[in-house]
């Protein structure tokens, strides 16, 4: 498609279980971005790509909590031993990288995974 | 460290009214500042941007300016329509290496007909 792919949309599981994020970002964009978005709150940086090398996972809130890009295309974010403050909105994003190597801000999201933990 | 604070939402206008939300950042050095939109059911969107002192972004009717000397980055339209019901975020990125946005914790607007 045209536009940054997420799946599943939904996802409903019990505490303890795994439970791995897909995200299929825009053709050619470079960079790739994992945001996390409680319920009436903004996006909260997890973690992010370029090509299929992580450049920063400082967002990332514990150890249980992972990504890859290993082709440098599509990601997958693993959440482990899931808990219920877990639940929340997983956002994707993609982008080009400007010739200096720095994003110029222009993120382009998808609509998200809501991941609700029993 | 660097952060944005919005006004709370709800924000409730009728068609044709005069559109303000506030936003204002703390950060080191030289932050570029944006503006995106989520529509309902649709992910973010990139509504406009500025990236130095005293520059303008604008789409879609839609301004703001970049304000350093009062950390603000407002944004603004003239006659708001049913169509820009959705919830918007400030967000701010370092000026340094980094390649994270930092947002706000988004506004809703609802425009009554």
């Amino acid at each position: 498609g045209a536009g940054v792919s997420q799946s599943p949309r939904y996802k409903v599981t019990k505490r303890g279980q795994d439970v791995a994020l897909r995200c299929d970002p825009i053709s050619g964009h470079v960079s790739l971005y994992w945001y996390r978005q409680a319920l009436g709150q903004g996006p909260e940086f997890l973690t992010y790509f370029n090509y299929e090398a992580q450049q920063d996972k400082s967002g990332l809130p514990n150890d249980r909590f992972s990504a890859e890009r290993p082709e440098g295309s599509i990601s997958t974010l693993t959440i482990q031993r899931t808990e219920q403050r877990d639940s929340a909105m997983y956002r994707c994003a993609s982008s080009l990288r400007s010739s200096g190597g720095r994003n110029t801000g222009e993120l382009f999201f998808g609509e998200g995974s809501r991941l609700t933990v029993l | 460290g660097n952060s944005v604070t919005q006004m709370e939402g709800p924000v409730t206008l009728s068609e044709e009214a005069f559109l303000t939300i506030n936003c204002t950042y703390t950060a080191t050095g030289y932050p570029s500042l944006f503006w995106y939109v989520q529509y309902p059911g649709e992910g973010l969107q990139l509504l406009l941007k500025a990236t130095k002192a005293d520059d303008k972004g604008s789409n879609k009717g839609f301004e703001a300016t970049y304000r350093k000397e009062t950390t603000s980055f407002h944004l603004e339209k003239g006659s708001v329509q049913v169509s820009d019901s959705a919830v918007y975020f400030c967000a701010l990125k370092s000026g340094g290496a980094t390649n994270k946005l930092i947002f706000g914790t988004g506004t809703l607007l609802a425009v009554q007909p």
